[in-house]
């Protein structure tokens, strides 16, 4: 099941520069999307979604874009810093009708490491 | 902060032995769910839980697993004859709703190791 892709399995920054973690998926009925930060040992923890009716969301230092032509989302970090360092995961989520039961599809995850 | 707490932290168990992993949901949220994560891979769904039945299960919740929400405050799952392969961590989220905003949050998670 591949319907949720992060092609990175890793990125390294410099501490103050621009991550870009990117995620593609196939399913055109997903209408949610969500970006999770991962530290190990740990529960992943939410940092920004955007419904597809936006092709923006912003939250201070994060934003997240949405291409739904091209099936894909970014993420945006800016200024990196070192405590971003963690894993992150792009899921999504199919909210019509039956599929409505807010099951999440994850992405394999992105290991962002950044630099001081 | 509201949040969603999970026990134990780790359990070891053999082959074949029942498991249940528990989870305190955030208090005004309706629904639930339980993600796991074997080591290397992605985390994968396995159930969702509203109105005190399954709404979803996943090809891996199989007839060993069961959920229950036995006093309104907890959720667990229960793995009725462990396999080797079930080792993983165990994740439980709730959401206020399935879908539009709903934001799923999630527990610290249960390691899983069966011996």
């Amino acid at each position: 099941d591949q319907q949720v892709k992060q092609n990175s399995p890793s990125l390294s920054v410099q501490e103050g520069r621009i991550s870009i973690l990117n995620c593609d998926y196939t399913n055109s009925m997903f209408d949610y999307f969500l970006w999770y930060k991962k530290y190990p040992a740990e529960g992943p923890t939410f940092l920004i979604s955007i419904s597809s009716i936006k092709d923006k969301n912003e939250d201070g230092r994060f934003t997240v874009f949405l291409n739904k032509s091209a099936k894909h989302l970014s993420l945006h970090i800016v200024p990196s810093q070192p405590g971003d360092s963690a894993v992150y995961f792009c899921a999504a989520r199919d909210s019509h009708g039956s599929s409505n039961t807010g099951k999440l599809i994850f992405g394999q995850g992105t290991t962002l490491q950044v630099k001081p | 902060e509201p949040e969603v707490t999970q026990t134990p932290s780790h359990q070891v168990t053999q082959m074949g032995q029942e498991v249940i992993l528990r989870c305190v949901p955030i208090s005004n949220h309706l629904y639930f769910y339980w993600y796991r994560q074997i080591l290397g891979q992605k985390v994968e769904f396995l159930v969702s839980f509203y109105n005190n039945e399954i709404s979803e299960k996943s090809e891996i919740f199989d007839d060993q697993f069961s959920v229950e929400r036995p006093d309104g405050s907890n959720f667990t799952l229960k793995i009725r004859s462990t396999k080797l392969e079930d080792s993983a961590m165990y994740f439980c989220a709730s959401s206020q709703t399935s879908g539009g905003l709903g934001t799923q949050y999630f527990g610290p998670g249960t390691r899983l190791l069966v011996l």
